[in-house]
């Protein structure tokens, strides 16, 4: 595709609720980022994949956020027993490959937990 | 932790002024980024300046990077309305894919 595509744009969840968001990389990226944007701060990092697999998970605030990539394109972030601190803007990203590509991200899903 | 900080918090000016921003980081780099954010959502990647550049320019953006200070600037020239956006600087490590970013600079470009 043109560029990173995220959904859905909004989500408003009530807590306890699991919510699902998806991530469609540029095509032929191999490495994928997800960060999360709290109001008024900068990017926190969650977790990164080159290819399907995730070697560096540190940034997942919990054992309640957990991801996946499949087929090295689409990738679902899950956030179980959702929190009223969970809200944020979530982004993701991709590049060519790891290390010193430029990042292009995508327009964020922003996540509302009542 | 946050690598970057961006200076100054706030910045306003009127259309056709230039503007300035800085960011300090920490520990050593292998390139700084700066991106623009519009309301809040998707960043837009602006420029990308390696450890070894001092100065890089795209367009009415100029990029300058001092490793021995731990610090870049970002100038804006001849600025628009349309300008207006919340920029941050990012900073990758060793390892490189993870970008760590700041506060970021708001700031508001008035008609």
């Amino acid at each position: 595709g043109a560029g990173v595509s995220q959904s859905p744009s909004n989500k408003v969840t009530e807590k306890g609720k699991d919510v699902e968001l998806r991530c469609d990389p540029i095509s032929g990226h191999t490495a994928l980022y997800w960060y999360r944007q709290r109001l008024g701060q900068g990017l926190e990092f969650l977790i990164y994949f080159q290819g399907n697999s995730a070697p560096d998970k540190s940034g997942l605030p919990s054992d309640r956020f957990s991801a996946e990539r499949t087929g090295e394109s689409v990738s679902t972030l899950t956030i179980q027993r959702t929190q009223q601190e969970d809200s944020a803007v979530y982004l993701c990203a991709s590049s060519k490959g790891q290390g010193r590509d430029t990042q292009y991200f995508g327009p964020g899903t922003r996540l509302t937990v009542l | 932790s946050q690598q970057g900080e961006e200076d100054p918090q706030a910045l306003s000016i009127q259309e056709g002024e230039n503007a300035t921003m800085n960011c300090s980081y920490k520990t050593s780099i292998n390139n700084l980024q700066w991106y623009r954010q519009n309301s809040g959502r998707g960043l837009v990647h602006l420029i990308l300046i390696r450890s070894n550049e001092r100065e890089k320019h795209s367009g009415r953006l100029r990029v300058t990077l001092d490793t021995s200070k731990k610090s870049s600037s970002l100038l804006i020239t001849a600025s628009r309305a349309a300008d207006t956006a919340s920029y941050f600087c990012a900073t990758g490590g060793g390892s490189n894919y993870k970008l760590t970013f700041g506060k970021g600079t708001l700031l508001t470009v008035n008609p």
